[in-house]
């Protein structure tokens, strides 16, 4: 079974704080994304990243960086938090390999950040 | 126009219901659909996934995808409780394109 995990299911912190959350996956996937999801608004894609080092800007990058040193982690980075990025935070990964059910993504249980 | 349009809801059916969940899409680029169902406070998990237009049957589910008009439309049969979840369409224009999600249908069956 593939799994993603976070490193926190809850988290509360101050405006002007950094955060780093974590995600892992245990299946050697290439492809992992962070996306927030907001009541009204969906999920929206923050940064994916398709290889180690790499990264690519989603829909919403603004106020946010990411890491990705290993293969199975994906790191995200609020710079300096705002109330504003208070959301529920989900993790992603996926295979790229020309195969649609390769592709899709499996998801982790999602972080939900508090911003004071 | 928003590329993926999906009525939020929320939708509240008795047991044993025949369920439809629908989405709208304004990009013919689209090739790739499919429907994740996220229960309260936990991940999305891919529910069913479908390839053009055509027909997809998983036990009590079918997915349903018209390039056409297109439209995308989820079937629930014989709805249990345990279906109640919000439904959220995807799709994508292809190999190593990022997914695009509609909002999601909070849909609730009751006993």
């Amino acid at each position: 079974d593939v799994k993603v995990t976070q490193s926190s299911r809850y988290l509360v912190k101050r405006t002007g704080e950094k955060v780093f959350l974590e995600c892992v996956q245990d299946m050697d996937h290439e492809n992992m994304f962070w996306y927030r999801q907001d009541p009204g608004l969906g999920l929206r894609l923050i940064y994916f990243s398709y290889d180690v080092k790499m990264k690519e800007k989603g829909d919403i990058p603004e106020g946010y960086s990411v890491s990705r040193e290993k293969k199975e982690r994906f790191s995200l980075i609020l710079e300096s938090a705002s109330t504003n990025q208070t959301s529920m935070y989900l993790c992603a990964s996926s295979f790229t390999s020309g195969q649609v059910w390769r592709e899709t993504q499996y998801f982790g249980p999602g972080t939900r950040l508090l911003v004071l | 126009q928003k590329e993926v349009e999906q009525d939020p809801g929320p939708l509240s059916v008795p047991e044993g219901a025949i369920v439809s969940l629908n989405c709208t899409y304004s990009n013919s680029a689209f090739q790739y659909f499919m429907w994740y169902r996220q229960y309260s406070r936990k991940g999305p998990e891919l529910l069913m996934y479908t390839y053009s237009s055509g027909n997809k049957e998983d036990g009590r589910f079918t997915a349903q995808v018209d390039k056409s008009s297109k439209y995308i439309s989820l079937f629930i049969r014989d709805s249990q409780p345990s279906d109640s979840a919000t439904y959220l369409c995807a799709m994508s224009r292809g190999s190593n394109y990022k997914l695009t999600f509609g909002k999601g249908t909070l849909l609730t069956v009751n006993p």
